[in-house]
């Protein structure tokens, strides 16, 4: 969905390494949300956000953290990045009250 | 249906038939579920969704149907077509979960022309 977009698309990056991901949306919507997909997997929750002062953990929170800058944008780092943070990650926002889930279209990380 | 690994259930059908996929959901007091579709190098797009109120809800060329009895749920697509080649998933949104989508790990449609 172009009204979610993540950057980057792609990234390439080392065992140790601190990397951000990030996400904006233009849809005006209270809600983000920071998904992982690996193959076969479903996609898991690491951290969400209900408003600008909101973070909350997820599923599988340890070795990420996040921030919402704004409430069109909310990013999400690994703060030493490791072999089996290697996955597809999705930024979703929804509107309070709708549980409908909207997506960006991925940032696809390899650590090497 | 869905399950959890490394490979997942792929269903193969003809252009121009039916297509049935199945879900099996864990939380007998969830109350929401939604189907996702996913190509290949997008992220995944709403398809449709029912509450627990509702048995069946219809929308266009997919129906999605609710069996809380055995706790059910399926994605019919009427008159498949190549552009429904993707991963299908389901997922559940139940208080036991923070009220958050819980998700199945995806079916495989391939449709042949």
């Amino acid at each position: 969905d172009a009204d979610v977009t993540q950057t980057p698309r792609n990234r390439i990056t080392k065992t140790g390494k601190r990397i951000m991901l990030e996400c904006s949306q233009t849809k005006g919507h209270d809600r983000m949300y920071w998904y992982r997909q690996d193959p076969g997997l479903g996609l898991r929750l690491i951290y969400y956000s209900f408003d600008v002062k909101d973070i909350n953990k997820g599923e599988i929170s340890d070795g990420y953290s996040v921030s919402r800058q704004a409430q069109a944008k909310f990013s999400l780092s690994l703060e030493s990045a490791i072999p089996n943070q290697t996955a597809l990650y999705f930024c979703a926002t929804s509107p309070r009250g709708n549980e409908k889930l909207f997506f960006g279209s991925g940032t696809q990380l390899s650590v090497l | 249906g869905e399950s959890v690994g490394l490979h997942l259930p792929t269903l193969s059908v003809q252009e121009g038939d039916n297509s049935i996929i199945n879900c099996a959901y864990s939380n007998s007091a969830s109350d929401y579920f939604i189907w996702y579709k996913q190509e290949s190098g997008k992220g995944p797009q709403f398809i449709i969704d029912i509450r627990s109120n509702m048995d069946k809800r219809q929308g266009q060329r997919v129906t999605v149907l609710l069996n809380k009895t055995v706790k059910h749920l399926s994605l019919q697509i009427a008159a498949t077509q190549p552009g429904d080649s993707a991963v299908y998933f389901c997922a559940e949104k139940a208080r036991e979960y923070g009220n958050k989508l819980v998700f199945g790990a995806g079916t495989i449609l391939r449709v042949k022309s």
